[in-house]
């Protein structure tokens, strides 16, 4: 089944406490992308990837890494995580920069 | 002003109405259109991408008017299953893979 996964799909963690969301396609797309979505202020992209080795930041990229290594993963780091990036977060993968994305299941995230 | 604009809603309107919903962009170098729908704290899914020539999936109809820079959903015969918020997004051509989503519209059908 072609599909985009990420884990954990829950997490609550403590400021300061390093973390990584993994996101994975299967759909040997090119392009991947990490969202954060919060009440009042719709999805915004954090980062993306047009190619293995190959990122940029998107609108709200502050606080976090990423990675391309290889086509499938795009792993989402926070490398010390505070309180305001609590969200729900997503990542998508789409096969070329015009295509329609496909949305992984969503990580809710809870800093204290 | 937002490069994407869509009325948040709620509508709420009754099973078997015709509903539609507008959205409109700023930045001319846009290139590509959907309509994807949202369900409470679940991922966006795409319901359909959106022609110049206009689209039609069972129910749904897209248009896309580039002249006034805005597309449109329409939904007939609502079914309570259609309840959910429904996401504008256009990407843009540049440099730089922009892509940018509408706040979304949210539909309730009542029974």
């Amino acid at each position: 089944e072609a599909q985009v996964t990420q884990n954990p799909r829950y997490l609550i963690t403590v400021t300061g406490k390093k973390l990584t969301v993994t996101c994975s396609q299967n759909m040997n797309h090119e392009y991947m992308s990490w969202y954060r979505q919060d009440p009042g202020l719709g999805l915004r992209q954090i980062y993306y990837s047009m190619n293995v080795e190959v990122t940029d930041k998107g609108d709200v990229p502050e606080g976090y890494k990423v990675s391309r290594k290889e086509k499938r993963n795009f792993p989402l780091i926070l490398e010390s995580p505070s309180p305001n990036q609590t969200s729900l977060y997503f990542c998508a993968s789409r096969p070329g920069q015009f295509y329609e994305q496909y949305f992984g299941p969503g990580t809710r995230l809870t800093v204290t | 002003r937002k490069e994407v604009e869509q009325d948040p809603g709620p509508f709420n309107v009754p099973e078997g109405a015709t509903v539609a919903f507008n959205c409109t962009y700023s930045n001319s170098a846009s290139q590509s259109f959907f309509w994807y729908r949202q369900d409470c704290r679940k991922e966006p899914k795409l319901l359909m991408s959106v022609y110049s020539s206009g689209n039609e999936d069972g129910r749904f109809t897209a248009q896309l008017n580039r002249a006034s820079q805005y597309i449109s959903l329409l939904i007939r015969d609502s079914k309570l299953s259609d309840s959910a918020t429904y996401l504008c997004v256009v990407n843009v051509y540049s440099s730089a893979s922009k892509i940018i989503f509408g706040s979304g519209t949210r539909l309730s059908i009542r029974p």
